[in-house]
């Protein structure tokens, strides 16, 4: 079956730490790769994306993502974390049927000072 | 720049009577989708739109209709809402498979 799995429920990392969110996809071919970022009370927005080509990637607010082929990966990292990314992260995989787009279950992201 | 606009933002629901979810989207996109999002099962597509004219079921359709009443706008229906109906819902559009654009949700509630 196809599945965007993201592993961390849940993590919290101190201000100015660097973070790594982890994403995994089973499909058969390479998908299009999302990230989504959902502050509380919002709807969702889009950090980056992966289609082809360069397999790290760049999005805004300084977040960024490698897409690595043989582990099935879209991993998402930030070198230096600041109060305001505490959020909720969700991984989508796009481009398998149609312009449906299949999304991880959330990780939430809480910053300690 | 209002992207996609979601109507209500609120709404409580007592169980069995009906509601129409609106959303409407201004940037010439031919799909549109509705999801729900319920604590820690991320968001589960409902119905989906892929171009004017059409519909079609997602993950959990059970419980609704859907409209697409033209390419701007898409509608979500709940003839008889349950509790088990509470939730976020989200709806989203896109022009391809280059990523959604999402509005700011509805945030039912079924008493």
């Amino acid at each position: 079956a196809q599945s965007v799995t993201q592993p961390d429920i849940h993590i919290t990392v101190s201000e100015g730490a660097s973070l790594e969110l982890r994403c995994n996809y089973s499909y058969g071919a390479t998908p299009y790769l999302f990230w989504y970022v959902q502050s509380p009370g919002q709807g969702l927005q889009l950090l980056l994306k992966y289609f082809s080509g360069d397999t790290l990637v760049q999005g805004i607010k300084g977040f960024e993502a490698e897409f690595k082929r043989s582990q099935s990966s879209f991993n998402l990292r930030k070198p230096s974390v600041h109060w305001s990314d505490a959020a909720e992260y969700f991984c989508a995989v796009g481009g398998i049927t149609g312009n449906q787009f299949y999304f991880g279950t959330g990780t939430s992201l809480t910053v300690i000072p | 720049n209002a992207g996609v606009t979601q109507t209500p933002k609120f709404q409580v629901l007592k169980t069995g009577q009906s509601m129409t979810l609106q959303c409407a989207q201004d940037m010439n996109h031919n799909s549109m989708y509705w999801y729900r999002q319920d604590p820690g099962m991320g968001l589960r597509l409902i119905y989906y739109s892929a171009s004017e004219g059409t519909t079609d079921k997602g993950e959990v359709p059970n419980g609704y209709n859907v409209s697409r009443l033209n390419k701007r706008e898409f509608s979500l229906r709940l003839e008889s809402a349950a509790p088990s109906q509470t939730s976020v819902y989200f709806c989203a559009s896109t022009f391809d498979s280059y990523g959604y654009t999402f509005g700011s949700g509805t945030r039912l509630t079924v008493v």
